[in-house]
């Protein structure tokens, strides 16, 4: 089945670094989104990218969809303990019978020391 | 607050034994999807509904079904339960449902735990 690696699959910094992470695919995806995930609760959604090559940010997270459509990174400038948490790349196919199905990579644990 | 809900929160039950997850989308959402979350498998895709109507499938076992009733919401039910059944079950929803431009968000999760 279709497979999304996402590196790294953990992080420990100090508070202040800024931290990249990053998600490629084997296939073509028309959407990616990153989700952030605190233990025991659902995805929350941090950015939303639907065209390649678009570069979108979100407070200080920054999220590009790369000009393949086969991969797309994340960063968090200036990290701060709240940011800790694992994060969550997903990829939606162009069309076929996909449809909304969401392809989750693996997941980057977060940690963030004061 | 993502405005989807699930309930229970929490569910423990036997091998054997069948149960049932419930949904609500967001206002205005149509499609419906669940999720399963393990720590050996991640988050999988299972099912999508789009206005009371299967869309699209994934690796969901026959021992499962779903299926969205008029008023949206959704109901994922498990039966014959095994212990690796044990997981987080997310229900998430977006507006159209489609490739194209349509964002899921997720609800908080029901924690299966079966002994």
């Amino acid at each position: 089945g279709q497979q999304l690696n996402q590196s790294p699959q953990s992080m420990f910094i100090q508070e202040g670094e800024d931290v990249s992470m990053n998600c490629t695919s084997s296939s073509i995806f028309n959407t990616w989104l990153w989700y952030k995930q605190d233990p025991g609760e659902g995805p929350v959604l941090l950015i939303a990218l639907y065209k390649a090559g678009e570069l979108t940010s979100n407070g200080r997270l920054t999220a590009q969809f790369g000009i393949t459509r086969k991969d797309s990174f994340l960063n968090i400038s200036a990290s701060i303990p709240s940011d800790v948490g694992i994060y969550f790349c997903a990829g939606r196919n162009a069309g076929g019978t996909s449809y909304g199905k969401l392809t989750f990579g693996q997941g980057t644990i977060l940690t963030v020391h004061p | 607050d993502s405005g989807v809900t699930q309930t229970p929160k929490h569910l423990i039950t036997a091998t054997g034994q069948r149960v049932t997850l419930r949904c609500s989308p967001r206002s205005g959402d149509l499609s419906v999807y669940w999720y399963q979350q393990s720590l050996d498998q991640g988050l999988q895709f299972l099912i999508q509904y789009y206005n009371g109507e299967e869309r699209a499938k994934g690796n969901i076992l026959e021992r499962f079904s779903a299926q969205q009733f008029p008023d949206l919401h959704s109901e994922l039910n498990l039966s014959s339960l095994e212990l690796g059944d044990s997981a987080l079950y997310f229900c998430a929803s977006s507006v159209t449902g489609t490739s194209g431009p349509d964002t899921q968000y997720f609800g908080p999760g029901t924690r299966l735990t079966v002994l």
